[in-house]
C-alpha cells in the first residue's frame, strides 16, 4: 500500500546534538511538507518542498534544515541552534497540480524528546 | 488566508450523530473547506472537502451554508473509535504553504 513513512517513532536527543528525521513517500507525490505539534496545538509548519532539489521556509524554520535529494524523501534535520526542539513532528505529502484533489496526507509523526 | 473558529470541545453519545461546526467567515471564493481528524499521537486523517455545495462520502457529510461562511461535519453514527480532534481547514488549491491547522475540536463519544 502507498503511504508516508516517519521514523523512528520516538526518539530521544542529548541538548547541543543534531538530529535526523526520516521521511519516505511511496505516493509518488510531488510535495512534501514538516509540520511540528506542542502538546494541545495546532500544527505549524517548518518547511516545504514543491520539486526536488528545492525548498522554501515556512513559519518556523529557524534551526532546522531540509534536504530534497530524491522525490521520494524528504529528512529534516534539527539543529543545536533550535532552543526548543522536544514536540511532535509531522511529515506529510501531496500532489502538486489539483482542483482541491491533492491527496495530502499524513505519516504517523516522530515525538522527540531532548533530554 | 481565511481562519476558521471551531468550539474546544464537544461531546457525543455513541450511535447519535456528532455535528462538529466551523465558522470561516472571511473566506474567499476560491478556498476550499477541508476537514481533518486527529487520533492521538497519529497524524491527521483527511475525511472530507468541499467548494460550496454538500459533500458526502463513507466517512461524513459536509454541509456548507450558501454564504459558505460556516459549515458542519456531520458523522452520522458516532462510535468511540471517531473520539480524536477535528480540524477545519479553509485554503486556496495550489496554495500548498497557506494549509493552517488551529488548535480544532476535540470531540469525545461517549458510551
Amino acid at each position: 500500500d502507498g503511504g508516508i513513512t516517519q521514523s523512528p517513532k520516538y526518539l530521544f536527543r542529548k541538548e547541543g546534538q543534531n538530529v535526523t528525521l526520516s521521511c519516505e513517500q511511496n505516493l509518488n507525490h510531488d510535495a512534501m511538507y514538516w509540520y511540528r505539534q506542542d502538546p494541545g496545538q495546532g500544527l505549524r509548519l517548518i518547511y516545504y518542498s514543491q520539486i526536488v532539489n528545492d525548498f522554501q521556509k515556512g513559519d518556523i524554520a529557524e534551526g532546522y534544515s531540509v534536504s530534497r535529494e530524491k522525490k521520494e524523501s524528504f529528512p529534516l534535520t534539527v539543529t543545536s541552534a533550535q532552543k526548543n526542539p522536544t514536540a511532535f513532528y509531522l511529515c506529510a505529502s501531496s500532489i502538486w497540480d489539483s482542483f482541491g484533489e491533492d491527496g495530502y496526507t499524513f505519516g504517523s509523526g516522530t515525538r522527540l524528546t531532548v533530554v | 488566508d481565511a481562519k476558521t473558529t471551531q468550539p474546544p470541545s464537544m461531546d457525543c453519545a455513541e450511535g447519535r450523530a456528532a455535528n462538529l461546526p466551523c465558522n470561516h467567515s472571511t473566506i474567499s471564493g476560491n478556498e476550499y473547506v477541508y476537514w481533518y481528524r486527529q487520533i492521538h499521537s497519529q497524524g491527521p486523517q483527511y475525511i472530507i472537502h468541499g467548494l460550496k455545495n454538500n459533500e458526502t462520502n463513507e466517512m461524513a457529510s459536509l454541509i456548507i451554508t450558501e454564504d459558505r461562511k460556516s459549515s458542519t461535519l456531520i458523522l452520522p453514527h458516532a462510535t468511540l473509535r471517531d473520539t480524536a480532534v477535528y480540524y477545519c481547514i479553509v485554503r486556496v488549491a495550489y496554495d500548498f504553504n497557506k494549509f493552517y491547522f488551529g488548535s480544532g475540536t476535540k470531540l469525545n463519544v461517549k458510551p
